[in-house]
Order: structure tokens, then C-alpha cells, then sequence
């Protein structure tokens, strides 16, 4: 595997469902990030991890719960959703330092019915 | 709040032909990016502008920086339907949090013959 792999590509859950997305950067990098993407609205970072320790929380509601257990590996679990969180969930990592340049994953497109 | 505007957000033009998007944001930053998605795909960098009159060329795609005017822009050279895509810019707040980056709208672009 290269670059940064997702988990999976489409997911359809009903809202009392619990499941969750997984990413992996075979980059060697030390930060790693989730964003939704949906078509109202532009690309939102909804949480960062620098060094495996979470350093933004951009008012996620609490039905997204990001886990980072080493610096390759992220998380993010979902419980009770609602149909607005329908979107694409991309992940990302970078290298800490002068240019934080950011490569995505390929996306898993996310339906809740 | 950083704000990150582009324009247009819709663009169509003939091959061949040239054009510039725009990516206007609203407080200091020393940190640019522009990213390319196409459909049903995820981001992919193409330019990392670090500097105040940062330009950078790849292909039919130019990039540049002025961190006076709080503007970058993107040109296009002699366009080919192989460029038809979504493209976006993302700011790096400057004393932010690193890594933290804040993205354009985006704009659709399409080649036509």
C-alpha cells in the first residue's frame, strides 16, 4: 500500500447505527487529520492529530469521535447520525514542520438513511 | 475568522484558451495551497507557495502568491479537456494552528473543444 489508504470506500448506516472509518498514511508522517466534504458546503477540517495528540476540535459534534492510537493509523467512529451528515469523509496526513503540505486519502462516501 | 474566497466558482472555457482563478483570504498567511479533485476522487496538491511572490509552473498550470494583496492566483495555459476539475486553494493561518488549513469553495472547471 502507498500514500493514504481509506476504509471503507461507501458506507450506508441508519441513524442508530454505530460503525466507523478507518485510515492508514504509509508516508511516515506525524500529523493526520479528518475533513467532510459535502456539496453545500466547502471542505471542513473537523479534527487534527500532531503526534498522535489531538490539537483541533472544530466544534465536531459529539456523534463523531476521532480515535489516533500511533502517528499511521486514524479513526473516526460514528454513532447516531443524522441524514445531514451524509458526505464525503476524507482523510489526511502531513509532516510536521515548514510546509505541512497535505495528502489526502481517497474518501469514503458516507449515506445515512 | 480566516475567510478563503474563490472566483468564479464556475468556469467554462474552450480549449485552448487562457484564464486565471482567483483565491482572495482575508488575514496574513505565509502559506498557500492549491489542490485538484476530480469526480469521485479525492485532493491533490499541486502547488505549496511559502513566500511573498512565490510563482510556480506545471505544465499548463501556474501558481502565484502575493501576501500584500492576500492573493493568489492560478493561471491556465492553452486549456485541454484533461484539465476539466475541481481546483482549491487553502490557507495556512499564519500563528495558527499548523496544519490547520482553511479552503476555498472551489472552482469547477471544464474544457470544452
Amino acid at each position: 500500500e502507498t500514500g493514504v489508504t481509506q476504509t471503507p470506500r461507501h458506507l450506508v448506516m441508519g441513524m442508530t447505527n454505530k460503525k466507523s472509518l478507518k485510515c492508514e498514511q504509509h508516508l511516515g508522517h506525524n500529523a493526520m487529520y479528518w475533513y467532510k466534504q459535502s456539496a453545500k458546503k466547502p471542505l471542513e477540517l473537523m479534527f487534527v492529530y500532531n503526534f498522535k495528540e489531538q490539537t483541533e476540535n472544530n466544534s465536531v459534534p459529539s456523534r463523531f469521535s476521532p480515535e489516533c492510537p500511533n502517528s499511521s493509523h486514524l479513526f473516526l467512529h460514528l454513532h447516531t447520525l443524522q441524514p445531514e451528515d451524509s458526505a464525503l469523509y476524507l482523510c489526511a496526513s502531513s509532516q510536521v514542520g515548514t510546509v505541512y503540505e497535505q495528502y489526502f486519502g481517497p474518501g469514503t462516501r458516507l449515506t445515512v438513511t | 475568522e480566516l475567510k478563503v474566497e474563490q472566483n468564479p466558482l464556475f468556469l467554462s472555457m474552450q480549449e485552448g484558451k487562457n484564464y486565471t482563478i482567483y483565491c482572495n483570504y482575508s488575514t496574513t498567511s505565509d502559506r498557500l495551497y492549491w489542490y485538484r479533485q476530480d469526480p469521485g476522487k479525492s485532493l491533490e496538491s499541486l502547488f505549496v507557495l511559502l513566500s511573498n511572490g512565490a510563482v510556480k509552473q506545471e505544465g499548463r498550470l501556474m501558481a502565484s502568491l502575493d501576501t500584500k494583496a492576500r492573493l493568489s492566483t492560478l493561471h491556465i495555459t492553452a486549456a485541454v479537456h484533461d484539465l476539466s476539475a475541481t481546483y482549491f486553494c487553502a490557507v495556512d493561518t499564519e500563528g495558527g494552528s499548523q496544519g490547520n488549513l482553511i479552503f476555498g469553495k472551489g472552482t469547477k472547471l471544464s474544457v470544452k473543444p
